[in-house]
């Protein structure tokens, strides 16, 4: 079966600091990736997708940036975080192929405030 | 530009029958509809999916008209466990977006 982790489930950090999340999944191989923000009591923004190694779609501009070195490993990261980089990040995957019926798969997610 | 529109709050009582509603105006012919359920600080979770007319499952049931321009999500008898944000998607590419989802509070 598959799964999918996320570390750590919850992260402080100061204003200006780095950022690095990281999601694996376990059990597929060649998956869609995801990584979703929530703020609190809001719906989900779509931060950005890959479809393979090396490729990815980013949705929004910001100081956020994705990597995917690995198959099956998705990396958000930051050069400097801001207070409005808060919230809870999720990390998803679905099949690759064809898009049509396509079911997301959610990690636990990691709760981030920026102080 | 949103792909679905969807109340943002219902309530109802425990043993009530809830319907959500969501508008897809713009579905394309190779689009499907998938409902999602997320309680707090969770990921959203697959609940039932669908192309044209009924889909029921263990925990639902969609409805979904022969324009498929919106799709109504049916829980029977809900419970006071089934509060929590319900979100519709309506996509057949890799951007998977979610709309801001309905908030449904189940009530004694």
């Amino acid at each position: 079966s598959q799964t999918i982790h996320q570390w750590p489930a919850t992260l402080v950090q100061p204003v200006g600091s780095p950022l690095s999340l990281e999601c694996t999944v376990e059990g597929t191989s060649n998956p869609n990736l995801y990584w979703y923000r929530q703020a609190a009591g809001r719906g989900l923004q779509l931060l950005f997708y890959s479809v393979g190694i090396g490729q990815i779609s980013s949705e929004v501009p910001q100081n956020l940036s994705a990597s995917r070195p690995q198959d099956r490993q998705f990396i958000l990261s930051s050069k400097k975080l801001l207070l409005s980089d808060s919230g809870f990040y999720l990390c998803a995957w679905n099949r690759a192929g064809t898009a049509a019926r396509k079911t997301q798969y959610f990690g636990p997610g990691t709760r981030l405030l920026v102080l | 530009l949103a792909k679905t529109t969807q109340p943002i709050s219902m309530d109802s009582y425990e043993g009530q029958e809830v319907n959500i509603t969501c508008s897809h105006n713009n579905i394309a012919t190779n689009d499907y509809i998938t409902w999602y359920q997320q309680f707090p600080s969770q990921g959203p979770r697959f609940i039932i999916q669908g192309y044209k007319t009924k889909v029921t499952n263990e925990v639902a049931s969609l409805f979904i008209p022969a324009d498929r321009k919106s799709s109504t999500l049916s829980l029977p008898r809900v419970s006071l466990s089934d509060t929590a944000v319900y979100y519709c998607l309506v996509d057949n590419n890799n951007d998977m977006r979610f709309g801001a989802g309905t908030r449904l509070t189940v009530k004694p």
